[in-house]
């Protein structure tokens, strides 16, 4: 398996709060992505880093900031969490641009309340 | 515009019989297809691929086709197995868009003892 853990698992936070999840590799992969997944919906991506400090937006980016200032480590911030960004997010990464193949994490379950 | 579909969210078959899962595209730039496989409370786990030079891939009991002029894919799970039950994610890529993957909405396999 890939070295991927997501901290924290589960959180539960209030409406109006911030919010950072955290995401770490021990694999050097270049690429790294933030997803979100929602009942009946797959896996929509939020932002994606193909390298320390670059970072660009996905499909559905409002409400969410990234950084990347290590290889390892790729942060995603919920500035002021709002109820409908109530989802399991998941990190993913890749090994370059050409492989296609990603390798998720385990996962984490926010709630906003 | 939901660039890549799974018509069946759910899907229910024999242990032992062929489980048969679909997956539609519209974007004709995607250029690599790949399925996931996920257990409940995991994060997704890379099952099989094809690129769209090929029309089938073979890895043990699963076999994925691509009929590009439909714009179609379809993995076959034979003989299935109860540990076979997931949610199973078809995802699309294309070369110029660094490896971000469009991911399907799921369809839920069942397999029955």
């Amino acid at each position: 398996d890939a070295g991927i853990t997501q901290s924290p698992r589960h959180k539960v936070t209030e409406t109006g709060t911030p919010v950072t999840l955290r995401c770490h590799q021990t694999e050097n992969h270049r690429y790294m992505y933030w997803y979100r997944q929602d009942p009946g919906h797959g896996l929509r991506l939020i932002h994606y880093s193909y390298g320390v400090k670059d970072t660009d937006k996905g499909e559905v980016s409002d409400g969410y900031s990234v950084s990347r200032s290590k290889t390892e480590d790729f942060l995603l911030t919920l500035e002021s969490a709002t109820s409908s960004q109530t989802s399991v997010y998941f990190c993913a990464i890749s090994e370059s641009r050409d492989a296609y193949e990603q390798y998720f994490g385990p996962g984490t379950r926010l709630t906003v309340t | 515009d939901q660039q890549v579909k799974q018509n069946s969210p759910s899907l229910s078959v024999q242990e032992g019989r062929i489980s048969i899962l679909n997956c539609d595209y519209t974007n004709s730039m995607f250029d690599y297809f790949l399925w996931y496989k996920k257990y409940p409370a995991e994060g997704p786990t890379f099952l099989i691929s094809i690129s769209s030079i090929k029309d089938k891939n073979e890895d043990g009991r699963f076999t994925v086709f691509l009929n590009k002029s439909a714009k179609h894919l379809s993995l076959h799970i034979v003989p299935s197995q109860p540990g076979d039950s997931a949610v199973y994610f078809c995802a699309a890529s294309e070369r110029s868009r660094a490896g971000k993957s469009t991911f399907g909405d799921g369809t839920t396999l069942t397999v029955k003892p």
